[in-house]
């Protein structure tokens, strides 16, 4: 069983440029969350999305970020027209459906995004 | 009343001593309490977690302590070893929500 798959590992964008990171979640897991690092940071929550619908993007940036998980292939972190800032590791990870409960939430290896 | 705070940022012991990592929190929402592990160009682990309804968890070397009159919880790493040397961070989470402290540089000499 794969774990979660995150792709590109390194991207590097100009600013203004779209940047596009993919997650996979691991089988069976219906859950994805997306997470930001910054350097020396810990990691921001983002996003919280079950299949075709966004749970929770009380972390997102109002501007230029979206994210979506089709009901086919990996969830889809977009940042759109690039920043410097938005420089910064973006973690996804992925949990099974616990009704009403905590459960561990498997993490990928991450994408570096460095704006150049 | 979201933060978690962690200390030290930074921590440097011998091989064979016991390691300390401190976590407060203000939400008395959360229940439930994990620390991560993380190395360099990896992704975050689950290393052991706590809800509150118990004061501590042992998993081999690693131990929580958790103190909810405080909104205090430890990790204890005993017989640290060079392979413990990561990132560590605590969380608090309810729900699918999970703030995270903004974690602790480990570094064990051998």
């Amino acid at each position: 069983n794969a774990g979660v798959m995150q792709n590109p590992r390194h991207l590097v964008r100009r600013r203004g440029q779209e940047a596009r990171l993919r997650c996979s979640p691991m089988k069976g897991h219906s859950h994805v969350y997306w997470y930001r690092q910054l350097p020396e940071e810990g990691l921001k929550f983002m996003v919280y999305l079950q299949k075709e619908n966004i749970i929770d993007e009380s972390g997102m940036p109002k501007e230029r970020f979206s994210a979506e998980f089709p009901k086919e292939g990996p969830s889809i972190l977009r940042i759109q027209q690039v920043v410097r800032g938005d420089s910064a590791a973006y973690f996804c990870a992925s949990s099974p459906p616990v009704p009403g409960g905590n459960t561990e939430a498997f993490f990928g290896q991450g994408t570096r995004l460095t704006v150049v | 009343q979201q933060q978690v705070k962690q200390s030290p940022q930074s921590l440097i012991v011998q091989k064979g001593g016991i390691s300390i990592i401190n976590c407060a929190y203000e939400n008395t929402a959360f229940d439930y309490f994990p620390w991560y592990q993380q190395f360099p160009g990896k992704g975050p682990a689950l290393l052991i977690a706590i809800r509150p309804d118990v004061s501590e968890k042992k998993e081999g070397r690693f131990t929580i302590s958790f103190n909810k009159s405080a909104k205090q919880f430890s990790l204890h790493i005993m017989d640290s070893q060079p392979g413990d040397s990561a990132t560590y961070f605590c969380a608090a989470s309810r729900g699918f929500k999970t703030i995270f402290g903004a974690g602790t540089r480990l570094f064990v000499k051998a």
